[in-house]
C-alpha cells in the first residue's frame, strides 16, 4: 500500500462550485501535510501546509486534517477556471529524514467557465 | 531569474545513451532535491543535497543514476545507458533550509526526458 493515496480523477466542476480534494495516508507518524498545485508543464508550487488536526484557511482554500481517520482534504470555494490544475497532497516520508516528501499521485481538476 | 532553473526542458534520446540534466537552484538555498514524475506514478524522491553534507541517494532507482552538486549550487543528474522506463519528467527543487517538513520546496519546471 502506498503511504499516501489520492484519487487521480479527473474532476470536472462548473465555475463557482465548491471543490473537495481528498487524500488518505497510512502512517500515523506523519505530522506535516502539504498541498501542492501543479499547472500543466510546470513544477509543483506549495499551496498550503498544515501541522495539526483541524482546519486551516487561506482565502478560498481550506485544508483539513483528520488524524484519527488519516484523512486530508482541500476545499476550494467559488472555484475559478484558473484553479484548473493537478493538486498533490504530500507529507514528509516516514523512516527517513524529514526532507523526503511522499506525494500522492495528484488529482487533476478542471473548472469549466 | 529568481526561480529554480532546469535544462534542458525537453530531451529525446535513444536507448543506451547517457544524458545529463542540470539544475540551478535559487540563490542562497542550501538544500536541493531531485524528484522524478512518471505518468500516473506521482512524484518519486531521488536524491537530496544539504550544504556540504554527503547527499542522501536512497531514492536513486539504480546505479545508472548519479548526481552531483558543485560548489553547493548547481546540480547535475546523470543517467547512463538510458532505458525506456527512464522516460519521465525530472524535477529539481530547492529550499532555504533542509527539512521538507517545515521548509517550502521551490520546484523548477522540470526536464522532460523521452527515451526511444
Amino acid at each position: 500500500q502506498k503511504e499516501v493515496e489520492q484519487d487521480p480523477g479527473p474532476l470536472s466542476v462548473p465555475e463557482g462550485a465548491i471543490v473537495s480534494l481528498n487524500c488518505t495516508y497510512s502512517n500515523s507518524a506523519f505530522q506535516y501535510f502539504m498541498w501542492y498545485r501543479q499547472y500543466s508543464r510546470k513544477g509543483p508550487e506549495l499551496l498550503m501546509y498544515t501541522y495539526s488536526s483541524g482546519n486551516k484557511e487561506d482565502g478560498r482554500f481550506t485544508a483539513q486534517v483528520d488524524k484519527s481517520s488519516k484523512y486530508i482534504s482541500l476545499f476550494i470555494r467559488d472555484s475559478q477556471p484558473s484553479d484548473s490544475a493537478t493538486y498533490l497532497c504530500a507529507s514528509p516520508a516516514s523512516g527517513a529524514g524529514s526532507y523526503q516528501l511522499t506525494f500522492g499521485k495528484g488529482t487533476k481538476l478542471s473548472v469549466i467557465p | 531569474g529568481a526561480g529554480v532553473s532546469q535544462s534542458p526542458s525537453n530531451k529525446v534520446t535513444e536507448k543506451g545513451k547517457d544524458v545529463e540534466l542540470r539544475c540551478d537552484p535559487i540563490s542562497g538555498h542550501t538544500a536541493l532535491y531531485w524528484y522524478r514524475q512518471s505518468l500516473g506514478q506521482g512524484l518519486e524522491f531521488l536524491i537530496y543535497f544539504q550544504g556540504n553534507s554527503a547527499p542522501d541517494k536512497s531514492g536513486l532507482p539504480s546505479d545508472r543514476f548519479s548526481a552531483e552538486r558543485t560548489g553547493g549550487s548547481v546540480s547535475t543528474l546523470t543517467i547512463q545507458r538510458t532505458q525506456q522506463e527512464d522516460s519521465a519528467v525530472y524535477l529539481c527543487a530547492s529550499s532555504l533550509v533542509g527539512g521538507a517538513g517545515t521548509g517550502e520546496l521551490f520546484f523548477g519546471e522540470g526536464s522532460r526526458l523521452t527515451v526511444l
